[in-house]
């Protein structure tokens, strides 16, 4: 199966500044790489994700980039705001599973 | 549409009993999975589907049985509840041949004493 680990585990941040998680995996046969967001008492919704020949993808705050030779991936968000605070998992994708990531809990001070 | 929903939203079981978790989504996904999701944990696969007819052990499928029957209905099965099944349980969809966005159900609160 798949080893992944997702760090780091808490991130807290003044409002408008930059967030960075990180997360790592071991099969290099992987070729999906999401990320969802979890509100507290919510569903994790998918917010961005990525395939595997494709290094970089971005949709307004939030980016992702890719370095499969490395095996990890991370979720950037830019101009962070109040709303942004939740729980953020990585959820790669190999043998018709996904592994999720422990999350990341981040903060966003106002 | 609904989209992917879980009946119920919350239970309590005795030690031994057996329930029922039911799912349906309407989105004509091939691809189903349960999760369980424990405090500071992520999301564990317990059993997955990728059509009707068709499943698969995740990480975690001790105690739990599924089926599936049509591509709407994916039910968990509790054999035995045990207090380490408390936990919240996720359902989750997808159209299969992708892999694609997951669409997971609200959730089912389960409290085993």
């Amino acid at each position: 199966g798949e080893n992944v680990e997702q760090h780091p585990s808490t991130l807290s941040v003044q409002e408008g500044d930059s967030a960075v998680i990180k997360c790592t995996y071991s099969d290099s046969a992987s070729n999906y790489f999401p990320w969802y967001k979890q509100e507290l008492g919510k569903r994790p919704q998918l917010i961005i994700d990525i395939r595997s020949n494709v290094g970089e993808k971005k949709d307004q705050r939030i980016a992702v980039t890719l370095n499969k030779t490395a095996k990890h991936f991370s979720l950037h968000i830019t101009e962070t705001q109040p709303e942004d605070s939740a729980v953020y998992f990585c959820a790669p994708y190999t043998g018709n599973q996904f592994y999720f990531g422990t999350g990341t809990s981040l903060t966003v001070i106002p | 549409n609904a989209g992917v929903t879980q009946t119920p939203k919350f239970q309590v079981l005795k030690t031994g009993q057996s329930m029922t978790l039911q799912c349906a989504q309407d989105m004509n996904h091939e691809y189903m999975s349960w999760y369980r999701q424990d405090p500071g944990m992520g999301l564990r696969l317990i059993h997955y589907s990728v059509g009707a007819g068709i499943t698969d052990q995740g990480e975690v499928p001790n105690g739990y049985n599924v089926s599936r029957s049509t591509t709407e209905d994916f039910p968990l099965r509790l054999l035995s509840a045990a207090p380490s099944q408390t936990s919240v349980y996720f359902c989750a969809s997808t159209p299969f041949g992708g892999p694609y966005e997951q669409y997971f159900g609200p959730g089912t609160r389960l409290t085993v004493t």
